[in-house]
């Protein structure tokens, strides 16, 4: 069954430096990733997704990942940070179920903290 | 566009009281679902309607009820609270779902339900 581990539940970063969130997969097939970002108390938005077309996938806000299939990796990120950036980021994987359709599971979630 | 609207924002309740989410979106898609969201675990699924008239079990579905009401509308019901489904609640939808693909998920802002 597909899975995303994300290592580390806290990343803590000084303002305008580079910021590197983890994202591991384990999938029988050729997945399908997500990373989504929550801001306090709002729910989740679309940073980006990865569907095949190209392993170094652009998103939002300036982020970036890039899908490693020899590392099974999904790591997002980005050159500068900013004090905006603070939130809580979310790997996750679209997952075939039993019914026929695909629904996302999702990792358990990085705090990145930026300070000034 | 409001997106998808959950109601109510927050909810306390007593052990073996009932209550309903409520979630609509206004972007005419196909497939609704509902997440919880814990401390240190993510989100989880709870349950997903892939089309109108179809709801199926996640990842936790035990102490829940959904019904889909209309293509706009997913509601979800919880039949006599517990103290374990203290939790933030999302409600999210997609175009429609993949039997294997990229679903992308628009999230509303989130129900904050204690049970005392």
């Amino acid at each position: 069954a597909q899975s995303v581990t994300q290592l580390g539940s806290h990343v803590s970063v000084s303002e305008g430096a580079l910021v590197l969130l983890r994202c591991n997969y384990s999938s029988s097939v050729p997945p399908y990733l997500f990373w989504y970002v929550q801001y306090p108390n709002q729910g989740l938005q679309l940073l980006l997704k990865y569907t095949s077309a190209a392993t170094l996938v652009k998103g939002i806000n300036g982020f970036e990942a890039e899908f490693k299939k020899s590392e099974t990796s999904f790591h997002l990120t980005k050159p500068s940070a900013h004090m905006s950036d603070a939130a809580e980021y979310f790997c996750a994987v679209s997952v075939g179920q039993a019914s026929g359709y695909s629904t996302l599971t999702f990792g358990k979630g990085t705090m990145l903290l930026v300070s000034p | 566009n409001a997106g998808v609207t959950q109601t109510p924002k927050f909810q306390v309740l007593k052990t073996g009281q009932s209550m309903t989410l409520q979630c609509a979106q206004d972007m005419n898609h196909n497939s609704m679902y509902w997440y919880r969201q814990d401390p240190g675990m993510g989100l989880r699924l709870i349950y997903y309607s892939a089309s109108e008239g179809t709801t199926d079990k996640g990842e936790v579905p035990n102490g829940y009820n959904v019904s889909r009401l209309n293509k706009r509308e997913f509601s979800l019901r919880l039949e006599s609270a517990a103290p374990s489904q203290t939790s933030v609640y999302f409600c999210a939808s997609s175009e429609i779902a993949f039997t294997y693909g990229a679903n992308v998920l628009t999230f509303g802002a989130g129900s904050r339900l204690t049970v005392l």
